[in-house]
């Protein structure tokens, strides 16, 4: 079966601009979680959408948010870009969020 | 806050050795743990999962060991392999938290041929 497809892989913004990343997860997979992964925080939890419903969010400022369609692919948005958003964003999907979770291969995010 | 930790951040290993990986977590309330792989340019892959009901539990060359008691988990791999260097991360979740892994820092395995 296929696995969680992560598009882009990698991006180059400006600071400033915004970004819209996908992630479409394994077929049947209604729960979408996204991270944001760098050498000094490692894995931080962003959000996660169950059903097209933000269920848990982590600890970021509002410039990142998220949604989930309707066929449970997602996306997150960073606004108002700053350097320190340069990050590889990975998503995970699982059946309904409790486990089982399969990340895709990310996304890496260079702000310049 | 939560957080769960590694011991280590790296842990070098001759090819054929058995390797040892430990984590630390903290909140008492987590039910079910996971030890994820992830190689450079890669997503975090999972290796083995085990909940809170369970002890011990054991897939192929590898085994992951619950203690409640002191809160830790601790990874094993048999026969460690020249692909086993990868960087290794433990990662927790608990039910009032769906969807939202919490992880350790990582412990980068190095298997020397």
């Amino acid at each position: 079966k296929a696995g969680v497809t992560q598009t882009p892989r990698y991006l180059i913004k400006t600071r400033g601009q915004q970004v819209t990343l996908s992630c479409s997860p394994i077929s049947g997979h209604r729960s979408v979680s996204w991270y944001q992964q760098t050498p000094g925080q490692g894995l931080q939890f962003l959000f996660e959408y169950f059903s097209e419903t933000q269920r848990n969010k982590g600890n970021f400022p509002g410039r990142f948010s998220g949604r989930q369609f309707s066929n449970s692919r997602s996306e997150m948005n960073v606004s108002t870009l700053e350097l320190g958003d340069s990050a590889l964003y990975l998503c995970a999907s699982s059946l309904d969020g409790l486990g089982g979770y399969t990340f895709g291969s990310g996304t890496r995010l260079t702000v310049v | 806050g939560e957080s769960v930790g590694l011991h280590l951040p790296t842990l070098s290993v001759q090819e054929g050795d058995n390797s040892i990986i430990n984590c630390a977590y903290s909140n008492s309330a987590s039910d079910y743990f996971i030890w994820y792989k992830q190689e450079s340019g890669k997503g975090p892959q999972f290796i083995i999962d085990i909940r809170s009901n369970m002890d011990k539990r054991q897939g192929q060359r590898v085994t992951v060991l619950l203690n409640k008691t002191v809160k830790h988990l601790s990874l094993q791999i048999a026969a460690t392999q020249p692909g086993d260097s990868a960087v290794y991360f433990c990662a927790e979740i608990s039910p009032s938290n769906t969807g939202k892994l919490i992880f350790g820092q990582g412990t980068t395995l190095q298997v020397k041929p």
